[in-house]
């Protein structure tokens, strides 16, 4: 069946610095992969969609990577602030009309 | 203001009280779904609809069942809810079409508690 892995434990980074956050999918072949970022009690909020023949895409301070050999997309968010404390969440898309979410990533920027 | 509408945000029910959360979504979308959200379990999809009249089960569809007569509205319905129904619940709605889907928007969320 499809799977979706992030980092289950919350990743705790100094302000300023670049946060790396990872998406494993595995018996998928999504077409595109979409990030969320979600507030505690809070709906998700979209934040970038990466194609598959799509090596990188950029928005602002956020960087996303898609690697179909490795089935891996990496979401980077750089000069990391306080505010940018939430979930990530990833979601392949693609083969059915599902979007199916990894568990998603805590971040927590420390000032 | 574009967005998608859920009621009740809060409810606590007792087992076996059939109860509906309502959905309604002002972006003329015609991919609406639903999701609970547990913790250690992530964003599960229980059901979605492709357009007017077209549902198909997500991957927890067991103990809900949805309608969708009207483009805007998506209702979710306990029939007759048990307390492992107790989550945090999302609607969401997209663009779609036959070569993809778009970005979803969700709900503000709705805590159920099944007593």
């Amino acid at each position: 069946s499809q799977k979706i892995e992030q980092n289950s434990e919350a990743l705790n980074i100094q302000e300023g610095k670049t946060a790396t956050l990872t998406c494993n999918y595995t018996n998928y072949s999504p077409a595109y992969l979409q990030w969320y970022r979600q507030d505690p009690g809070r709906g998700p909020v979209f934040l970038l969609l990466i194609r598959e023949n799509e090596k990188e895409k950029r928005k602002e301070r956020l960087k996303v990577t898609f690697d179909t050999t490795l089935k891996q997309s990496l979401f980077h968010i750089t000069a990391s602030q306080p505010a940018d404390s939430a979930t990530y969440l990833c979601a392949p898309v693609g083969g059915t009309y599902k979007y199916i979410f990894g568990t998603g990533t805590r971040l927590k920027v420390l000032a | 203001e574009a967005q998608v509408t859920q009621n009740p945000r809060y409810l606590i029910t007792v087992t076996g009280k059939k109860l509906t959360v309502t959905c309604s979504q002002n972006m003329n979308h015609e991919y609406m779904s639903w999701y609970r959200q547990d913790p250690g379990l992530g964003l599960r999809q229980i059901y979605y609809s492709m357009n007017v009249e077209v549902t198909d089960k997500g991957d927890v569809p067991e103990g809900y069942k949805v309608s969708r007569k009207e483009k805007r509205n998506f209702p979710l319905i306990l029939e007759s809810p048990s307390p492992n129904q107790t989550s945090l619940y999302f609607c969401a709605s997209s663009f779609s079409s036959v070569a993809s889907l778009g970005e979803l928007f969700f709900g503000e969320g709705s805590r159920l508690t099944v007593l």
